[in-house]
């Protein structure tokens, strides 16, 4: 039981690329989001979904994307990359309770961006 | 703005003192929730908190909850080395059941 895999760990980026950051749970959980950590500034919601083909946006949407196809993959892609998006970037997945959490978030490693 | 504000920002303890950390927040809360964090991992759920409820224990961590003045405490008996990590309280908003909310996070250093 994997629980929640990112990939890439680190991942370096010029400004204007484009990049997919991979978020896949084996836990069945309906719930999955990405969270952008800062210094200083605790985690900020980017993107959430509460099932396959439903997702909405969270405190920090502007220049992310995201999709929701299956059940247990949430990629967020990076459009058109800038230095302001250079953070860590979590995945987290949970059980629902109607339309939100249910519970605990079970978070993945993270993934470590910098953007030139 | 973030919804919840951890207080102190950073705490230094020698091993066996308690930790005691509080977590204030705005806004009507469905739930409550404290992770851990230790130095370049990803965030560990400690323990959830329903509105309802004042207090729950888990092992050595003691959560309370005092919906009158919006803010919870999170107490660590007996620390250890192993308990050097960052810890975070988050809420589920009773009107946003889809987002929870982290704070910045309060810093712990156990030293041996």
């Amino acid at each position: 039981n994997a629980g929640v895999t990112q990939t890439p760990k680190f991942q370096v980026l010029k400004t204007g690329q484009s990049m997919t950051l991979q978020c896949a749970q084996d836990m069945n959980h309906e719930y999955m989001s990405w969270y952008r950590q800062d210094p200083g500034m605790g985690l900020r919601l980017i993107h959430y979904s509460v099932g396959a083909g439903i997702t909405d946006q969270g405190e920090v949407p502007n220049g992310y994307n995201v999709s929701r196809s299956t059940t247990e993959d949430f990629p967020l892609r990076l459009l058109s990359a800038a230095p302001s998006q250079t953070s860590v970037y979590f995945c987290a997945s949970s059980l629902t309770s109607g339309s939100g959490i249910g519970g605990e978030l079970f978070f993945g490693e993270g993934s470590r961006l910098t953007v030139l | 703005s973030q919804q919840g504000e951890e207080d102190p920002q950073a705490l230094s303890i020698q091993e066996g003192e308690n930790a005691t950390m509080n977590c204030s927040y705005k806004t009507s809360i469905n739930n409550l929730q404290w992770y851990r964090q230790n130095s370049g991992r990803g965030l560990v759920h400690l323990i959830l908190i329903r509105s309802n409820e004042r207090e729950k224990h888990s092992g050595r961590l003691r959560v309370t909850l005092d919906t009158s003045k919006k803010s919870s405490s999170l107490l660590i008996t007996a620390s250890r080395a192993a308990d050097t990590a960052s810890y975070f309280c988050a809420t589920v908003l009773t009107d946003s059941w889809g987002k929870l909310q982290f704070g910045a996070g309060t810093q712990v250093v156990v030293t041996p």
